[in-house]
């Protein structure tokens, strides 16, 4: 099954802001936008956002996500040490009736 | 508090069969899709399969459609997954998490070897 589009690796400075990708097809991001999970080494994956830019309780406002057709953004600002992390994103496909992953983003705070 | 605890998890050789089980609890069970997820050795995540409310309904990746098996049992707040015909590429720790539009909230996972 056919998965979503990040790019392996981002590195940003301390209190920089990064900008994360994630590129799927009308039936997936498209369709109802993309979640973003978070997920340190060791550690199960963390939700950060839902349906394109919807916040679970308790997580910051530094993380905000957005979609522009078929791409899905997640955005940090003020990057701190902790933001160290693998970031993949998820969506549902109506085609494939199944749901499919990024292959993950590693962020790097320098 | 929303807990989700993996179990069944070891060694098994090519070809054998082994059933992980997730414990919930903090939450009603029973309304919730619920899914296992994959994650290879270094690799990425990888939705497995996924299981409606009341188990009427499930759904699976096509690499284990045919081998796996996705159950629940309401009743004991678990959530299954019966793996046969297993092959090295199905090594991972496998997660359980419940879907509330999204994957929102994980187990630890377990890991499962397939090795000879």
């Amino acid at each position: 099954q056919a998965g979503l589009t990040q790019p392996p690796s981002v590195s940003k400075d301390l209190r920089q802001t990064a900008t994360l990708t994630c590129t799927g097809n009308s039936n997936n991001v498209g369709n109802q936008g993309a979640a973003w999970l978070q997920q340190h080494q060791g550690h199960p994956p963390k939700l950060l956002s839902y349906r394109t830019n919807n916040r679970p309780s308790g997580i910051s406002e530094r993380f905000s996500a957005s979609r522009s057709g078929n791409t899905a953004s997640l955005t940090i600002t003020g990057l701190q040490p902790e933001d160290e992390a693998d970031y993949y994103c998820s969506a549902w496909d109506r085609t494939l009736n199944a749901w499919v992953f990024g292959g993950g983003t590693k962020l790097t705070v320098l | 508090e929303v807990q989700l605890v993996e179990s069944g998890g070891g060694l098994v050789q090519p070809g054998g069969s082994l059933r992980l089980s997730c414990a919930a609890s903090g939450f009603p069970f029973s309304s919730y899709w619920m899914h296992w997820v994959r994650q290879a050795p270094g690799e990425g995540l990888v939705w497995v399969s996924g299981i409606d409310s009341d188990g009427s309904k499930t759904i699976y990746a096509d690499s284990v459609k045919g081998r796996f098996t996705i159950s629940r049992d309401n009743a004991k707040n678990t959530l299954y997954l019966q793996m046969n015909s297993q092959r090295a590429e199905d090594t991972a720790v496998y997660y359980c998490a419940r879907e509330d539009s999204a994957f929102d909230c994980w187990g630890q996972g377990t890991l499962v070897t397939v090795s000879s």
